[in-house]
């Protein structure tokens, strides 16, 4: 079935970076665009970023521009979301989540995997 | 940026209730919302997009209605495996996801 795994979470200092993974399995992977969304019980879920089906489109919200980096790897069917000069309000579960557009994006998700825990604290 | 609200923030029901949320936007989204389910400690599950259509596979007893401003997840009669966390998103073609806040199902 359907499914996306993530992995690399952790314990991090303030300023600090990490790397995020994601391996995908049961679809085409080079056909969907993919998404990382962050959770955390005051915000909820809140989506950080998107990399287009063909990695030629990425766009990020606005806390995280100019620190966290998107990219795709098709020939492993992995996603990776590299975080640098991380804070403090950058705690958070983070899912790796398909988007439901093939060779599209639709902006809604429709594989999600249960999550990462990055937490930033010194 | 558009802000999305949900109301109740908690919802207690029994078995076999007719459970209703209300999804606002702060702005006009036309039908573009998207509804998941989530249980503690896991993935996200996706129900309907396009503010009415359901995901293949979902139960039929959840539905989704509403456009411009306020939408609506009905269940029809709820089931034991239907307690959870529900979350609509807002979406559009300029690279826009918003989530509401949540409203917790538990039960009575």
């Amino acid at each position: 079935q359907k499914q996306v795994v993530e992995s690399g979470g952790g314990v991090v200092q303030p300023g600090g970076s990490l790397r995020l993974s994601c391996v995908a399995s049961g679809f085409s992977f080079s056909d969907y665009g993919m998404h990382w969304v962050r959770q955390t019980p005051g915000k909820g879920l809140e989506w950080v970023a998107f990399i287009k089906y063909d990695g030629g489109k990425k766009n990020y919200v606005d806390s995280v521009k100019g620190r966290f980096t998107i990219s795709r790897d098709d020939s492993k069917n992995m996603l990776s979301l590299q975080m640098s000069s991380l804070r403090p309000e950058d705690t958070a579960v983070y899912h790796c989540a398909k988007d439901a557009g093939y060779g599209t994006t639709f902006y809604y998700m429709d594989v999600w995997g249960e999550g990462t825990t990055v937490i930033v604290s010194s | 940026d558009i802000q999305m609200t949900q109301s109740p923030s908690t919802l207690s029901a029994s078995v076999g209730d007719r459970v209703t949320i209300t999804c606002r936007a702060s702005q006009n989204i036309n039908n573009w919302l998207a509804w998941y389910q989530q249980k503690p400690g896991k993935a996200p599950k996706f129900l309907i997009y396009k503010a009415s259509t359901l995901q293949s596979g979902v139960p039929s007893r959840f539905s989704g209605s509403g456009s411009g401003t306020e939408f609506t997840l009905t269940i029809s009669s709820l089931q034991p495996d239907d307690f959870a966390i529900y979350y609509c998103q807002h979406y559009n073609n300029y690279l826009e996801a918003a989530f509401g806040p949540g409203t917790k199902v538990d039960i009575k």
